[in-house]
């Protein structure tokens, strides 16, 4: 079974400052992507990055960075000068690909609130 | 493009009473689902479709239904309404991608209220 864990229910950062938001997975698919989004007050989801469980390096996108350690079942995002249009609900989800399965795994989120 | 558009935003219901959400997309996309948002759960998944005239469940599929007729469209049904089908519903589409990229197009979901 697949499970996507996120312990963190609520964070502060300071604006211009770096944040991480944790992200543990568990899943017996060898090959499978991590992915996370952002869900603004207004309540749309917003694709942020995706890694690939067989990428060699870690994911970047703009501001938004993926620590990816595979041997610990982690894919922690990083965002670099939070900026307050950053304050919102972000989510962690999963897909495994070997096993063919079209379903996605959420987790249940971290709300960062970005203070000015 | 519209993406992916939901039909409607709002929606009070009675106990009992049925309805029909629409989820609509313009990208051509294969895969199609339906999640519910609620309060400290995340995103949990109701059904999905990988096709046309294909629907497969998910990991809380009881008390609903739906139907994907054509490609562009993905029908969720309640056919009984219970007060704990309160949530914000999304429907999501994508696409298969090599490597396994296929982000997920989000609609920008319905609020119901069952009361």
């Amino acid at each position: 079974a697949q499970k996507i864990t996120q312990t963190q229910p609520g964070m502060f950062v300071q604006e211009k400052e770096a944040v991480t938001l944790d992200c543990t997975y568990d899943t017996s698919d060898p090959s499978y992507g991590l992915f996370w989004y952002k869900q603004p007050s207004s309540g749309e989801m917003i694709f942020l990055i995706y890694q690939g469980s067989y990428d060699q390096q870690n994911a970047t996108e703009g501001r938004y960075s993926l620590n990816f350690q595979k041997a610990r079942k982690s894919a922690n995002l990083v965002i670099s000068a939070s900026q307050l249009g950053d304050s919102a609900m972000y989510f962690c989800a999963m897909r495994g690909i070997t096993s063919g399965t079209y379903k996605y795994i959420f987790g249940t989120g971290t709300r960062l609130k970005v203070l000015a | 493009n519209a993406g992916v558009t939901q039909t409607p935003k709002f929606r009070v219901l009675k106990t009992g009473q049925s309805m029909t959400l629409l989820c609509a997309q313009d990208m051509n996309h294969e895969y199609m689902y339906w999640y519910r948002q609620d309060p400290g759960m995340g995103l949990r998944l109701i059904h999905y479709s990988v096709g046309e005239g294909t629907t497969a469940k998910g990991e809380v599929p009881d008390g609903y239904n739906v139907s994907r007729l054509k490609k562009q469209n993905f029908l969720l049904g309640l056919e009984s309404a219970a007060p704990s089908q309160t949530s914000v519903y999304f429907c999501a589409s994508s696409r298969p991608v090599a490597g396994g990229n296929n982000e997920q197009f989000f609609g920008p979901g319905t609020r119901l209220t069952v009361l």
